[in-house]
């Protein structure tokens, strides 16, 4: 089946420091979405990608849409200890609105 | 706006009962939701996708009559786990999409079941 690679599987960070983490995707998406998720929660979404070359931003986060629609990154600007959490990449179907899911990557941030 | 809202955030129970979580769109009409399962450390899974008006689609390995969903109106999706054996005891997690193609999934607070 369809997956997608997401790297670091985690990172340990001083506050401060700028964050960067990409998925890959053997199949072409539509739509790339990046969620964090605490702990004892749902993934909450970040950003929503569209368009190939897409970059788009939410604050401290960035996020870019491939161009050959294969692969995304999430920065993260000058970390604070709540960006700590679990982010997921994810693909979205175009036919049926399913979701396929990086494995996600776990941030811990140090103050 | 775009808030899904999931009940209960937390059941303990006996093995062999059956346990049902609601999960509703707050402000916007969804046609179609999504279950999923999490086991710890691990990414989403998902198990069926809710149609609103129509039977549910199962992914594969899924029972679709250990885990029943009715999604009988565009504001509400429930998953019944009947029967549940602490096999089952995981965190669910539901998600609804606002209509429009290429419309992003938006996520409840997920309930985590514990089956004794």
């Amino acid at each position: 089946g369809q997956q997608l690679n997401q790297s670091p599987q985690s990172m340990f960070i001083q506050e401060g420091e700028d964050v960067s983490m990409n998925c890959t995707s053997s199949s072409i998406f539509n739509t790339w979405l990046w969620y964090k998720q605490d702990p004892g929660e749902g993934p909450v979404l970040l950003i929503a990608l569209y368009k190939a070359g897409e970059l788009t931003s939410n604050g401290r986060l960035t996020a870019q849409f491939g161009i050959t629609r294969k692969d995304s990154f999430l920065n993260i600007s000058a970390s604070i200890p709540s960006d700590v959490g679990i982010y997921f990449c994810a693909g979205q179907l175009y036919n049926t609105g399913k979701l396929i899911f990086g494995q996600g990557t776990t941030l811990q941030v140090k103050p | 706006g775009a808030v899904v809202s999931q009940h209960p955030s937390w059941v303990i129970c006996k093995s062999g009962t059956s346990v049902k979580i609601e999960c509703r769109s707050l402000d916007f009409q969804a046609t179609t939701m999504f279950w999923y399962r999490q086991f710890p450390k691990q990414s989403l899974m998902l198990m069926a996708t809710s149609n609103e008006g129509s039977k549910a689609t199962y992914e594969q390995g899924v029972e679709k009559d250990k885990f029943l969903i009715n999604h009988a109106s565009l504001t509400l999706s429930t998953l019944t786990v009947t029967s549940a054996h602490p096999e089952d005891s995981s965190f669910y997690i539901c998600s609804a999409r606002e209509p429009g193609s290429n419309q992003p999934q938006h996520f409840g607070d997920g309930t985590r079941l514990s089956i004794l």
